[in-house]
């Protein structure tokens, strides 16, 4: 199993670019996030999943879209990119039962915007 | 709303002192879990120990123990006789059955030097 991977692991780009963080897993986990990670403030929640075709806003969505058309993959787009989303990204996944579990992260992208 | 503190920014100790983790958390959910992830300096994230909101038992695991007081609403870590390998940042994180779904919250991370 190669778990949860993410592509690309670093990316720079200007202001006003877009582009798309993708990010698989191969553990047939129902649940899948996104989180930024900042200096001195932990992981913020930007969107998250709980199956295929359902996507929800978690606590920073704006500037962030998300689909997920199947359950293995859960990407992350930026329309326009600004400064303030350089950060570094994490994707996550979960598996489902009657409790909330833990998840299992991915190596994370670090992405700087100019 | 849910909410993790994590009031410790940064801890320093020397190698074989114990140490904990203070995590303090608000919720309305009746039932939740409480998590413990640790970021070591690689950058990725290791899942530590996952609480129930109805099991108010301790834990230990080696030289990792974790003691979950709802009075209080905390959910403290401690390392006991650490060792270099401990540096890291922690974070503490809660999910709420009743937020509408599979949404976890994290504190802001707690930064542990351990020195030799």
């Amino acid at each position: 199993n190669a778990g949860v991977t993410q592509t690309p692991k670093f990316q720079v780009l200007k202001t006003g670019q877009s582009m798309t963080l993708q990010c698989a897993q191969d553990m047939n986990h129902e649940y899948m996030s996104w989180y930024r990670q900042d200096p001195g403030m932990g992981l913020r929640l930007i969107h998250y999943s709980v199956g295929a075709g359902i996507t929800d806003q978690g606590e920073v969505p704006n500037g962030y879209n998300v689909s997920r058309s199947t359950t293995e993959d859960f990407p992350l787009r930026l329309l326009s990119a600004a400064p303030s989303q350089t950060s570094v990204y994490f994707c996550a996944s979960s598996y489902r039962t009657e409790h909330y579990n833990e998840q299992f992260f991915g190596p994370g992208t670090r992405l700087t915007v100019l | 709303a849910q909410k993790v503190t994590q009031a410790q920014t940064e801890i320093s100790v020397v190698e074989k002192e114990d140490v904990t983790l203070d995590c303090v958390y608000e919720t309305r959910d009746t039932t939740y879990y409480l998590f413990w992830y640790k970021q070591p300096p690689s950058g990725e994230l290791v899942f530590l120990i996952r609480r129930n909101s109805f099991d108010e038992q301790n834990e230990i695991s080696g030289r990792y123990s974790w003691n979950f007081q709802k009075s209080t609403s905390s959910f403290n870590f401690t390392i006991t006789a650490s060792q270099v390998v401990d540096s890291a940042v922690y974070f503490c994180a809660l999910s709420g059955l009743n937020t509408g779904g599979f949404k976890t919250i994290f504190g802001a991370g707690t930064r542990l030097f351990v020195k030799a």
